[in-house]
């Protein structure tokens, strides 16, 4: 089945640091999707994103589908900002979401 | 536009004993998944649904687990008996409509906040 790597797997910084987090796949993707799971376990919707640039806030994304890598950029982190992010894509040959395994950021005042 | 409802929040029982969990999607959405998620990893699908239709129930342990989504909206999953290593969260998530090729916008998934199963 595809394989999902997210890196880095940990991630600390100050308020105001800017940040990128990669998400790599191994086959071709009809769906990706960044979530964000905050402290209280809820995954929230960051990006639809299986190819492309969008961009919402201070976050954004792209996703270069023919090299099979998605970037998350945050910019100006805060401390609600922290939690574990999720990268999770969709192949052809799958009817199933799979999550890689997350980038645990936290953000310090 | 409300979220995907779930319920309860937390659940905590004693090994052998059944329990369930309860979930709403979104308004409209006619595909419904349920995940379990281990701490400190993501997600994995245990099973979806296309309206009353279980199409994937590949990865759902059916000694045990059981779900249902009788009139095409809201859906039950069951254990019984609960296993010392079931505990986890249990997410609901549903999307707009996979369509024949699943494929396109119709497949994002919105997840609830989950049900926090404690066995002990």
């Amino acid at each position: 089945g595809i394989q999902v790597e997210q890196s880095p797997p940990d991630l600390i910084l100050q308020e105001g640091a800017n940040s990128t987090l990669r998400c790599n796949f191994s086959d071709s993707v009809n769906n990706l999707q960044w979530f964000h799971q905050n402290p209280w376990g809820q995954l929230i919707n960051l990006f639809y994103i299986p190819s492309g640039t969008k961009q919402n806030g201070r976050l954004s994304a792209t996703t270069v589908a023919t090299e099979r890598y998605s970037l998350l950029y945050i910019s100006s982190s805060q401390t609600t900002d922290s939690g574990v992010y999720f990268c999770a894509v969709e192949s052809y040959n799958t009817d199933k979401l799979i999550f890689g395994t997350g980038t645990r950021l936290q953000v310090f005042p | 536009e409300a979220g995907v409802v779930q319920s309860p929040r937390y659940k905590i029982i004693e090994k052998k004993q059944p329990v369930a969990f309860w979930c709403n999607p979104i308004s409209g959405h006619n595909t419904l998944y349920w995940y379990l998620q281990n701490l400190g990893q993501g997600p994995e699908l245990l099973i979806r649904y296309e309206n009353e239709e279980a199409v994937d129930d590949s990865q759902l342990p059916k000694d045990r687990f059981s779900a249902e989504r009788l009139k095409g909206v809201d859906s039950t999953l069951k254990i019984q008996p609960a296993e010392l290593g079931d505990s986890a969260v249990y997410l609901c998530a549903s999307s707009l409509d996979r369509g024949e090729a699943g494929v396109g916008l119709y497949n994002e998934q919105f997840f609830g906040p989950g049900t926090r199963l404690t066995v002990l």
